[in-house]
């Protein structure tokens, strides 16, 4: 059964910083790996997509990579803003299965 | 677009009773999944539809749940009977195909008293 962790389990950086969230996973036969924010009391905000085929996607200060035959994904957030502030969740797409990680909770300090 | 939409917000039953919940997915979107959250368990996948047949259904943890899909448009998940250890927040996503993103509804805040 696929395993996805995210450490750590929260952060907190002052404004301006750019920072690094870490995903990982036991089984690299994924179809597709997503990033997700939440903010609290609300649903899940789809960040970024990247298919097994592909090794990052970029959506303005977002970049997520993807490393299948170590078991890695990254999300790099550059020049964080107090706005980014959230817990960000990555999900693994196992053909058929879907696992998600614990998520990282951030907190950009103004 | 209107999102995801899901019905009730909110809701607070007692033990044994039927509670349902709506979806309706985004228009044009070929697969639509219930989850659940807890702050214990996270986030956990229940069951996802694809064409309005069910795909997986492994992560439905009781016959007491069951999921329907009559339409394109709308889906509910049934709880009969509720028991306390069913509250949480359950959500409801869809999107186009396995190859794009998941759009998540505002979720419903079930609790069971």
């Amino acid at each position: 059964k696929q395993e996805v962790t995210q450490i750590p389990a929260a952060l907190s950086v002052p404004e301006g910083e750019n920072l690094v969230l870490n995903c990982s996973f036991t089984d690299s036969a994924i179809y597709n790996l997503q990033w997700f924010r939440q903010d609290p009391g609300k649903g899940l905000t789809s960040l970024l997509l990247i298919q097994s085929s592909q090794r990052e996607q970029t959506s303005g200060r977002l970049n997520a990579s993807l490393d299948k035959s170590s078991g890695r994904s990254t999300l790099y957030i550059a020049a964080s803003q107090p706005g980014d502030s959230a817990t960000y969740l990555c999900a693994a797409d196992n053909f058929n299965k879907f696992y998600f990680g614990s998520g990282t909770k951030l907190n950009v300090k103004p | 677009d209107a999102g995801v939409i899901q019905s009730p917000r909110h809701e607070v039953t007692e033990m044994g009773q039927e509670v349902t919940l709506r979806c309706k997915p985004i228009s044009g979107h070929d697969y639509l999944f219930w989850y659940r959250q807890t702050m214990m368990r996270g986030l956990e996948l229940l069951i996802y539809f694809n064409n309005n047949v069910p795909i997986d259904d492994s992560g439905m943890p009781e016959d007491r749940f069951s999921a329907k899909m009559p339409n394109a448009s709308f889906s509910t998940l049934k709880i009969q009977p509720s028991e306390p250890r069913d509250s949480a927040v359950y959500f409801c996503a869809s999107s186009k195909s396995r190859e794009y993103e998941q759009y998540f509804g505002p979720g419903t805040r079930l609790t069971v008293t």
